[in-house]
């Protein structure tokens, strides 16, 4: 057990609907990182929040944003879904420059 | 921007054999982390490894160890003593240490599926 936890673990939702992941992260770690798993791009960084604000963004699609809140979960939300946002997302946290713990991810399927 | 390359998409390997995953970088950084991720089944990312580029001594972790090639800028990994359990998807992953941004996202491989013959 990684320590960093991730709701819904799956979730089956319709193309163009709106659809909000959760993220818990280690105790005492102020950072989360989202990053993306799917087949053809791979694992790909998305953004990055340390301690509410936002420190770096990836290649995160404008439909999507996320949060991060006083204490201290995430949360990333994706909108007007697409096929193509099937994916595994993934939140990692850490602390400062310390070693990321991932959480088990969200499986999204998108139909 | 950092890549990360692995070249052997699946790869095999007898029970209580010895493999070895390969990995190359492209950095115009001098200090950095480098990471082996496995990711079994249950789609857990799990920490293998870590070699920090300013050590020269490559990272050993029982029966996981590295060949850190810093001038080539290569990063295989080598399992030895191969089990079933070891049967996973490993992903090299590149961090910057540069404080700059004060982000350290980590830069993923493609992955290698490796399987456990018994």
């Amino acid at each position: 057990d990684s320590g960093v936890t991730q709701t819904p673990k799956h979730l089956i939702t319709a193309t163009g609907q709106r659809v909000t992941l959760r993220c818990s992260p280690r105790s005492g770690d102020l950072s989360v990182y989202w990053y993306q798993q799917s087949l053809d791009q791979g694992l790909q960084f998305l953004i990055h929040y340390y301690n509410g604000e936002e420190r770096a963004k990836g290649n995160i699609l404008e439909r999507f944003s996320a949060q991060q809140f006083p204490d201290l979960h995430s949360e990333l939300n994706l909108s007007s879904l697409e096929l193509g946002d099937s994916a595994l997302y993934f939140c990692a946290s850490s602390s400062d420059i310390g070693e990321a713990f991932f959480g088990q991810g969200t499986r999204l399927t998108v139909v | 921007a950092q890549t990360v390359t692995q070249s052997q998409p699946e790869m095999s390997v007898q029970e209580a054999e010895t493999v070895t995953l390969s990995c190359t970088y492209d950095t115009s950084e001098s200090d950095y982390y480098l990471f082996w991720y496995k990711q079994p089944p249950s789609r857990q990312m799990i920490l293998v490894i870590r070699q920090e580029a300013y050590k020269q001594q490559n990272a050993t972790e029982n029966r996981f160890s590295v060949n850190f090639q810093k001038a080539a800028k290569s990063f295989s990994l080598k399992i030895s003593d191969s089990q079933l359990g070891d049967a996973a998807m490993y992903f090299c992953a590149y961090r910057s240490s540069m404080a700059g941004a004060g982000s350290y996202q980590l830069t993923f491989g493609k992955g290698t599926k490796l399987s456990v013959i018994p």
